[in-house]
Order: C-alpha cells, then sequence, then structure tokens
C-alpha cells in the first residue's frame, strides 16, 4: 500500500543532541512538508520542498535544517540551535494540487 | 498570506448534524477551501475542498457561500468518532506554495 512513513514515532534526546526525524513516500509526490504542533496548537509549517534538491523555510525555520536528495525523501534534523525542541512533528506530501498526505508523526521530547 | 477564522471549540449531540463554520474573508479567485481533520495524536486527515461550488462526498459537505468569504462543513450524522480538531485552510491552485495550518476548531460529540 501507498503511503508516508515517519520514524521513529517516540525519540528522545538530551539537550544540546541534534537528531533527525525520518520521512519516507512511496506516494510519488513532488511536494513534501513539515510541521511542528505543540500541545493544544495547530500546525506551523518548519520547511516544505516542492522538489528534489530544493527546498523552502517555512514559518518557524530556525533551529531545523531538511535535505531532500531523493523523491521520496525528507529528513528533518532538529539541531541544538533550537531552544525548544519537545514537540509532536508530522511529515506530510502532496502530489500536484492534490490534497495532503500526513504520516502518523513523531513526538520528540527532550530531557 | 490568507487567514482563516474559526471558533475554537464546538460541541454537538451524536446523531445530529455538524456544523462547523469557517470565515475566509481575504481568500482570493485561485484559492480552494480544504476541510483536514485531526484525531488526538494522529497525523490530520483530508476531509473534502472545494472552489465555489458546494461539495459532497462519503465523509461530509461543504457550502461555501456566493461570495466565498466563508464556508461550512457539515458532517451529516455525527457519530463518537467525529470528536477531533477540524481545519480548514485555503490551496491556491498554483501548487508551488507552502501549506499553513490555524489552531482550527476542536469538535466534541456528545453521546
Amino acid at each position: 500500500d501507498g503511503g508516508i512513513t515517519q520514524s521513529p514515532k517516540y525519540l528522545f534526546r538530551k539537550e544540546g543532541q541534534n537528531v533527525t526525524l525520518s520521512c519516507e513516500q512511496n506516494l510519488n509526490h513532488d511536494a513534501m512538508y513539515w510541521y511542528r504542533q505543540d500541545p493544544g496548537q495547530g500546525l506551523r509549517l518548519i520547511y516544505y520542498s516542492q522538489i528534489v534538491n530544493d527546498f523552502q523555510k517555512g514559518d518557524i525555520a530556525e533551529g531545523y535544517s531538511v535535505s531532500r536528495e531523493k523523491k521520496e525523501s525528507f529528513p528533518l534534523t532538529v539541531t541544538s540551535a533550537q531552544k525548544n525542541p519537545t514537540a509532536f512533528y508530522l511529515c506530510a506530501s502532496r502530489a500536484g494540487l492534490r490534497e495532503l498526505f500526513f504520516g502518523e508523526g513523531s513526538r520528540l521530547t527532550v530531557l | 498570506d490568507a487567514k482563516t477564522t474559526q471558533p475554537t471549540s464546538m460541541d454537538c449531540a451524536e446523531g445530529r448534524a455538524a456544523n462547523l463554520p469557517c470565515n475566509h474573508s481575504t481568500i482570493s479567485g485561485n484559492e480552494y477551501v480544504y476541510w483536514y481533520r485531526q484525531i488526538h495524536s494522529q497525523g490530520p486527515q483530508y476531509i473534502i475542498h472545494g472552489l465555489k461550488n458546494n461539495e459532497t462526498n462519503e465523509m461530509a459537505s461543504l457550502i461555501i457561500t456566493e461570495d466565498r468569504k466563508s464556508s461550512t462543513l457539515i458532517l451529516p450524522h455525527a457519530t463518537l468518532r467525529d470528536t477531533a480538531v477540524y481545519y480548514c485552510i485555503f490551496v491556491s491552485n498554483f501548487g508551488n506554495e507552502k501549506l499553513t495550518f490555524g489552531t482550527g476548531t476542536r469538535l466534541t460529540i456528545i453521546p
């Protein structure tokens, strides 16, 4: 079945460590997105990519980095520069002008 | 960026129709209204979208006012499984854009 997979589902990290969240899709979608969600809040856009080897900052890109070396993969690195990294992270993909497909999310906790 | 306004929360009795409003007074002619919902700690799920005409699918109906400044998502016979946060967003037909979400409406279905 086609879909979008995020891993790990739960992740713990010590302060000062970088961590990379994986997002893989086999839907052949060109566009991919990363969102952050804090408790009781909506989704805020971190980065998005419309095509391989290209990506743009969203509304809250500081402290995060991404790469898009392959169409099916869009990993997100949460760097030590991100002051409040504990959150629920959602990855999504989209084909052309169609709807977004979301993964099940990764919950990051900084200890 | 076009902004949407939704009530923070709503209740609806099980079996009744749930009507969720969204104001989008700054929507432009090439922007679609999309609705998604998010059940607790899961990725959002696409529900329906429309441009000018009313739309219906197996999940819901979408009523868009003639001036396109507001819309209403209708869940015709709400069940407990419809308890979720519902998001209304704009998407243009250009495709190359960042897709931003607001805080949505938390709908609670009351038994």
